[in-house]
């Protein structure tokens, strides 16, 4: 079945600092690349996704880049704020009648 | 009030004990999940319904039950709760394609002694 890997599993960074996020997934089918954060005691909430017809999609100071050919797709951010630390999690819907299949998670930690 | 809406938030039970979690939404959506966190493994789903009469196992059924009661309310149960059950559960909802967002509850995390 379809399969999303996610690295690192944790990351620390300086505020101001860029921060990178990166996915792989398994189905080629696959259309459609959400990002999700997780703050500390709440629900995942989505904060940028990417369709398979696009390689590269941004929104202030995240952006999300897909490369279909190799099957991975990254998170971008830029100039990290403390706010920004949370767990973010990638994911993928594949061939698989809708079920969003999520990568492990990632840890980010931005120091002040 | 928040919008999907999971009870208990927090709970702590004996191996064997029957449990159950609790999810209502008020977003009017059709589509609604349990997933399972743990560290290190991400979410994984456990169950996922597209409408009242429609029940599907997601990768890790075994051990779990749902029942869908109304469009607004989707419950899990552990018939017979074992520690390896211990985790953080949310429950989500989405509009109707396959690309919809989810919402996310705030989650019940589970401890099974």
């Amino acid at each position: 079945g379809e399969n999303v890997e996610q690295h690192p599993s944790t990351l620390s960074v300086q505020e101001g600092d860029s921060a990178v996020i990166k996915c792989t997934y398994s189905d080629s089918a696959s259309n459609y690349f959400p990002w999700y954060k997780q703050e500390l005691g709440k629900g995942p909430q989505l904060i940028i996704d990417i369709r398979s017809n696009v390689g590269e999609k941004k929104d202030q100071r995240i952006a999300v880049t897909l490369n279909k050919t190799a099957k991975h797709f990254s998170l971008h951010i830029t100039e990290t704020q403390p706010e920004d630390s949370a767990v973010y999690f990638c994911a993928s819907i594949g061939n698989q009648g809708g079920k969003l299949i999520f990568g492990q998670g990632t840890e980010l930690s931005v120091k002040p | 009030d928040a919008d999907v809406t999971q009870t208990p938030r927090n709970r702590i039970t004996k191996t064997g004990k029957r449990i159950m979690l609790e999810c209502s939404q008020t977003k009017g959506h059709d589509r609604m999940y349990w997933y399972r966190q743990d560290p290190g493994l991400g979410l994984r789903l456990i169950y996922y319904s597209f409408d009242v009469k429609d029940i599907n196992k997601g990768e890790i059924s075994d051990g779990y039950s749902v029942s869908r009661q109304a469009q607004a309310k989707f419950s899990l149960s552990l018939e017979s709760a074992i520690p390896n059950q211990t985790a953080l559960y949310f429950c989500a909802t989405s509009g109707m394609g396959s690309t919809g967002e989810l919402f996310f509850g705030e989650g019940s995390r589970l401890t099974v002694l």
